[in-house]
């Protein structure tokens, strides 16, 4: 177990609704990044915080937005919801930027548009 | 950015045989590079990795080759066992926020 929390486990959502999803980081890290895994593939970065400010986006739309806080657990926001954002969602946590650091996964929320 | 290829997509190996999973990437300025396990239902497990700087890492039955010039690193699991069996994920990273998988290979360990 690598100690990152996230919740909730399942989420069924309809299209257009908005939905939060929260981790809570391994104790000590400042970092946390989070992933969308669609079935059958690899996790793709969403965005980075560090230190409650983004610090690098992949290519999702501005609908998917994130927040950290000062205990360094984050959420996950996701805006007018589409088919294709049924995934899993990781949340991923790390000590520090100085270099390469890293990573531990959390076991995910799967989350269904229906 | 960094584009990674991960082959085989599926691996199939006798208990006590060996695996291979290779992958290769793009970008020269990666310089750190994980191996992730997941199983059905759960996260991706840290495994093992390896930096730019180190041509090979061994942990008991697994190990990580880099080879920087031809870019390209490979996983090499040794005296599988069926607990093995789980889906396996290279990742490259350059400037340690975002981490490019590979599409993931699932292997089977017969007993």
């Amino acid at each position: 177990e690598t100690g990152v929390t996230q919740s909730p486990t399942h989420l069924i959502k309809t299209r257009g609704q908005q939905v939060t999803l929260r981790c809570s980081s391994q104790s000590g890290h400042n970092t946390v990044s989070w992933y969308q895994q669609a079935l059958g593939q690899g996790p793709q970065f969403i965005f980075q915080y560090y230190r409650e400010e983004e610090n690098g986006r992949g290519n999702f739309p501005p609908r998917f937005s994130g927040l950290q806080f000062p205990n360094y657990s984050s959420e996950l926001n996701v805006n007018a919801l589409e088919l294709d954002d049924s995934a899993l969602y990781l949340c991923a946590s790390s000590l520090d930027l100085a270099g390469v650091d890293t990573q531990y996964f959390g076991p995910g929320t799967r989350l269904t548009v229906l | 950015g960094e584009n990674v290829e991960q082959h085989p997509s599926t691996l199939s190996v006798q208990e006590g045989d060996s695996a291979v999973i290779k992958c290769t990437y793009s970008d020269s300025a990666s310089n750190y590079f994980p191996w992730y396990k997941q199983e059905l239902g759960k996260g991706p497990q840290l495994i093992i990795d390896i930096r730019s700087n180190v041509g090979e890492k061994k942990d008991q039955r697994i190990a990580v080759t880099l080879n920087k010039t031809a870019k390209h690193f490979s996983l090499h699991i040794t005296e599988t066992q069926p607990e093995d069996s789980a889906v396996y994920f290279c990742a490259a990273s350059t400037t340690g926020n975002q981490f490019y998988f590979g599409t993931g290979t699932s292997l089977t360990v017969i007993p």
